[in-house]
């Protein structure tokens, strides 16, 4: 059964700072997802890595995927106020299954 | 530009009662979902659909039932609700892992339940 894992599940830092979100999963995937939620919203697609060595980036946030070590990282560059959420990784459980196993996510808050 | 659809979005039940929660998305999506999400547990996936006619179990299936007459519909039951079922329901669809689709879920506004 596919586990997806993240860490940390809370981060508070200040603006201006860098840090780094890690997934990992437990079984062979190579597409993996992320989304952003903000506070009693609803999950809105950030990034999609589909190949292993994938990167992908927009603005203050950068994803990138390996499968051979079953991780993927979102990099948070000069962190901002904006930035505060909850991030989640997502793993498609297996070629042809479209069954789609969510991280418990990392809470960020990026105080001033 | 509607998207996804959830009805209700709030809901109070006692223990023992019935209900559904109906997801619609209107852009011709073959999948849809249902996640549960709570406190500290991330979304779990409840159960899934690859196109009409069709539905999955995901991790969490007990105490639901869902059904997916049409495309565009994916509805999600439970017959006897139990206090463990209090949480915010997301739906979510996706075109496919096709040669023109990432397989990206969009998502809904969620439909918040409460059982007593």
């Amino acid at each position: 059964e596919l586990k997806v894992e993240q860490n940390p599940l809370f981060l508070s830092m200040q603006e201006g700072k860098n840090y780094t979100i890690y997934c990992n999963y437990s079984t062979t995937s190579d597409r993996l997802y992320w989304y952003r939620q903000d506070p009693g919203k609803s999950l809105e697609s950030l990034f999609v890595l589909l190949s292993n060595g994938a990167v992908k980036q927009e603005g203050r946030l950068m994803a990138s995927l390996d499968t051979k070590a079953r991780l993927s990282t979102l990099h948070i560059t000069a962190a901002v106020h904006d930035l505060s959420a909850t991030y989640f990784c997502a793993v498609d459980a297996g070629s042809g299954t479209y069954k789609y196993i969510f991280g418990t996510g990392t809470r960020l808050k990026v105080l001033a | 530009n509607a998207g996804v659809t959830q009805t209700p979005k709030f809901r109070v039940l006692k223990t023992g009662q019935s209900m559904t929660l109906l997801c619609a998305q209107d852009m011709n999506h073959e999948y849809m979902y249902w996640y549960r999400q709570d406190p500290g547990m991330g979304l779990r996936l409840i159960h899934y659909s690859v196109g009409e006619g069709t539905t999955a179990k995901g991790e969490v299936p007990d105490g639901y039932n869902v059904s997916r007459l049409k495309k565009q519909n994916f509805l999600l039951g439970l017959e006897s609700a139990a206090p463990s079922q209090t949480s915010v329901y997301f739906c979510a669809s996706g075109l496919g892992q096709g040669a023109r689709d990432t397989g990206e879920l969009f998502f809904g506004e969620g439909s918040r339940l409460t059982v007593l």
